[in-house]
């Protein structure tokens, strides 16, 4: 079984400013990818990051990068310069591989960005 | 990226009716779709799992009785909460994934926008 844990409820950042998003995982699938998405308050989910358990270097894309720490089982998300459209939720999540590829998405609990201007 | 389309966004209906909530691939094939719900300010529970052709897989405690899928097609899956109760109420979303050479499941994962349902 998978766990996702998220232990900040709810973040405050100010505008132009980096934030990081803390998640631990649990699992014991030898092969798993990482996820994050964001939640604005329309309910949308939307893909922000991917990392494979097996990938040597930290996913990145655009103002987003996922810190992988893989023996500390931490894949932290973390936001350059923000934005106030990124007041959101941000949900970390995992999936194990097996055959046919990556099964069912396991969700952490979730993080509330406010972006302050 | 894929667009994956949820019809009705919202809907309101009384306490003992069905209620069907669509799930669309618009502009791929979905072999494998899954239906989530969500609570005000919690995460995202998978229900069950809709493969195309096939009996859906429910995830523990889900009652397939109640919570009814259909995969009919590849690009249309459809969950029926039947007899529906006021705590039933709930954001429902879909998801689908596509599908790589050689039938692997990529890791994208495209989300509906979601079904807001209301049982007074």
């Amino acid at each position: 079984a998978q766990k996702i844990t998220q232990t900040q409820p709810g973040m405050f950042v100010q505008e132009k400013e980096a934030v990081t998003l803390d998640c631990t995982y649990d699992t014991s699938d030898p092969s798993y990818g990482l996820f994050w998405y964001k939640q604005p308050s329309s309910g949308e989910m939307i893909f922000l990051i991917y990392q494979g358990s097996y990938d040597q270097q930290n996913a990145t894309e655009g103002r987003y990068s996922l810190n992988f720490q893989k023996a500390r089982k931490s894949a932290n998300l973390v936001i350059s310069a923000s934005q106030l459209g990124d007041s959101a939720m941000y949900f970390c999540a995992m999936s194990p591989w097996a055959s046919g590829g990556y099964q069912k998405v396991t969700f952490g609990t979730g993080t509330k960005l406010q972006v302050i201007p | 990226g894929a667009v994956v389309s949820q019809h009705p966004s919202r809907v309101i209906c009384k306490s003992g009716t069905s209620v069907k909530i669509e799930c669309r691939s618009l502009d791929f094939q979905a072999t494998t779709m899954f239906w989530y719900r969500q609570f005000p300010k919690q995460s995202l529970m998978l229900m069950a799992t809709s493969n195309e052709g096939s009996k859906a897989t429910y995830e523990q405690g889900v009652e397939k009785d109640k919570f009814l899928i259909n995969h009919a097609s590849l690009t249309l899956s459809t969950l029926t909460v039947t007899s529906a109760h006021p705590e039933d109420s709930s954001f429902y979303i879909c998801s689908a994934r596509v599908v790589l050479s050689g039938a692997t499941l990529s890791y994208e994962q495209y989300f509906g926008p979601g079904t807001r349902l209301t049982v007074t």
